[in-house]
């Protein structure tokens, strides 16, 4: 079946590194994918989407490329703040449906 | 603010109870999810509604029911309460469906203790 496997967290940075999460899936045909954030207290935002092979999403600073020939949507962002402290998710959507399959989520902290 | 509103924003139950949660959509969207948000599951759609029809059914068990209003704000009944069914409830909704990759706006949950 069709599934997301994140890298385990915390991932504990001090501010201004560079960030990786990685994320593989597992799916037939051709997902969408996404990453969304949760910050503490709050739902789910969608920071970035593609919807097709080599597709590059972006959104404050924040990139990820869809990778068909390694199955894989690797979340990434050259300097980190301190409020970019949350839990993100890694998620497919399968063509001609609408329910989005989820990873476990990430935490990354930030440290000043 | 996503613009989709859920109420209450914490409830707690006892085991055997029923409690209904409430989901209010963007202006505008008209299919409405429902994803449960457990330590042990993670993150898992439970259904969809779409301008009032049951659209798709994810893992929502045979005690939990969902309904979709035609001010198209929608509802998740939950029965027979166990310990293992407290977790936060998300809503989440979207302009429409059929595949698109419309994106999919989150409310702020409602937090579920089952004691």
């Amino acid at each position: 079946g069709n599934s997301v496997t994140q890298m385990e967290g915390p991932v504990t940075l001090s501010e201004e590194a560079f960030l990786t999460i990685n994320c593989t899936y597992t799916a037939t045909g051709y997902p969408s994918l996404f990453w969304y954030v949760q910050y503490p207290g709050e739902g789910l935002q969608l920071l970035l989407k593609a919807t097709k092979a080599d597709d590059k999403g972006s959104n404050k600073g924040f990139e990820a490329t869809y990778r068909k020939e390694t199955t894989s949507f690797h979340l990434e962002k050259g300097s980190v703040q301190v409020s970019d402290s949350a839990v993100y998710f890694c998620a497919l959507k399968q063509a001609r449906t609408d329910k989005l399959i989820f990873g476990t989520g990430t935490r990354l902290q930030v440290f000043p | 603010d996503s613009g989709v509103t859920q109420t209450p924003k914490h409830l707690i139950t006892a085991t055997g109870q029923r409690v209904t949660l409430r989901c209010s959509p963007r202006s505008g969207d008209l299919s409405v999810y429902w994803y449960q948000q457990s330590l042990d599951q993670g993150l898992q759609f439970l259904i969809q509604y779409y301008n009032g029809e049951e659209r798709a059914k994810g893992n929502i068990l045979e005690r939990f029911s969902a309904q979709q209003f035609p001010d198209l704000h929608s509802e998740l009944n939950l029965s027979s309460l166990e310990l293992g069914d407290s977790a936060l409830y998300f809503c989440a909704s979207s302009v429409g469906t059929s595949g698109i990759s419309y994106e999919q706006y989150f409310g702020p949950g409602t937090r579920l203790t089952v004691t």
